[in-house]
């Protein structure tokens, strides 16, 4: 079993829908990131978490350390929001990233 | 956030030559690492480079296959020797500002074809 597992695998939606991607982890973290890829291959990162809510724009991460588990939603979807999106857990002092196999979502408008 | 910028973005290589990869960061960074991603794979750390000394690799790579400099704090090279079609992958940096529970900024990728 992977250390961090993400689903669904493949997410197929309409331009407006609110989409949800789970991640859920069985070690002890330090913080949670996703991130996204586009189809070029290059990563940005969404969010760093360790506890609670963040938002930026029109995407919302949350995250429960006593379930460890990890959502990330986006709200209003654009065809724009079409890309791979991984769950990465780092754990304690160590700033190495330990990543899900990732989320392709793609919105058609 | 950092702004990273590699080169080159692509290339398309032959079988037993080597490939350079350079990493440039617009600002001085702690932490430079340099990550394979495989065809529908997901991300794979190579090593930590390390400025002024040799690079901390993981499992299963090897310096005289990877070796990487890091001459300061804002740039590092990557090349990958010897290539064979099992290396084409997409090659990217990403830097962070401290060791643990820091956010990693990664670069835009090379994608790498090895004929």
């Amino acid at each position: 079993k992977n250390e961090v597992e993400q689903s669904p695998q493949n997410l197929t939606a309409q331009e407006g829908e609110f989409i949800t991607i789970n991640c859920s982890y069985s070690v002890g973290i330090s913080a949670l990131h996703w991130l996204q890829q586009h189809p070029g291959g290059g990563i940005v990162s969404l969010f760093m978490l360790s506890s609670g809510k963040k938002k930026h724009g029109r995407l919302i991460a949350t995250i429960n350390i006593q379930e460890k588990h990890s959502s990330l939603h986006i709200t209003a979807s654009h065809p724009r929001d079409s890309a791979v999106y991984i769950c990465a857990v780092t754990r304690g002092s160590n700033y190495k990233l330990t990543f899900g196999k990732g989320t392709l979502l793609t919105v058609n408008p | 956030s950092a702004v990273i910028s590699q080169k080159p973005s692509r290339d398309i290589c032959q079988r037993g030559t080597s490939l350079t990869i350079q990493c440039q960061v617009d600002s001085q960074v702690t932490m430079m690492f340099w990550y394979r991603q495989q065809p529908g794979q997901s991300l794979t750390l190579i090593a930590t480079a390390n400025q002024g000394s040799e690079a901390t690799y993981e499992s299963g790579f090897v310096i005289d296959k990877f070796p990487i400099s890091r001459p300061n704090l804002t740039f590092s090279t990557l090349t990958v020797s010897n290539m064979s079609p099992e290396d084409s992958s997409i090659y990217l940096c990403s830097v962070a500002q401290q060791r643990g529970g820091s956010e990693q900024f990664f670069g835009p990728g090379t994608r790498l074809t090895v004929l």
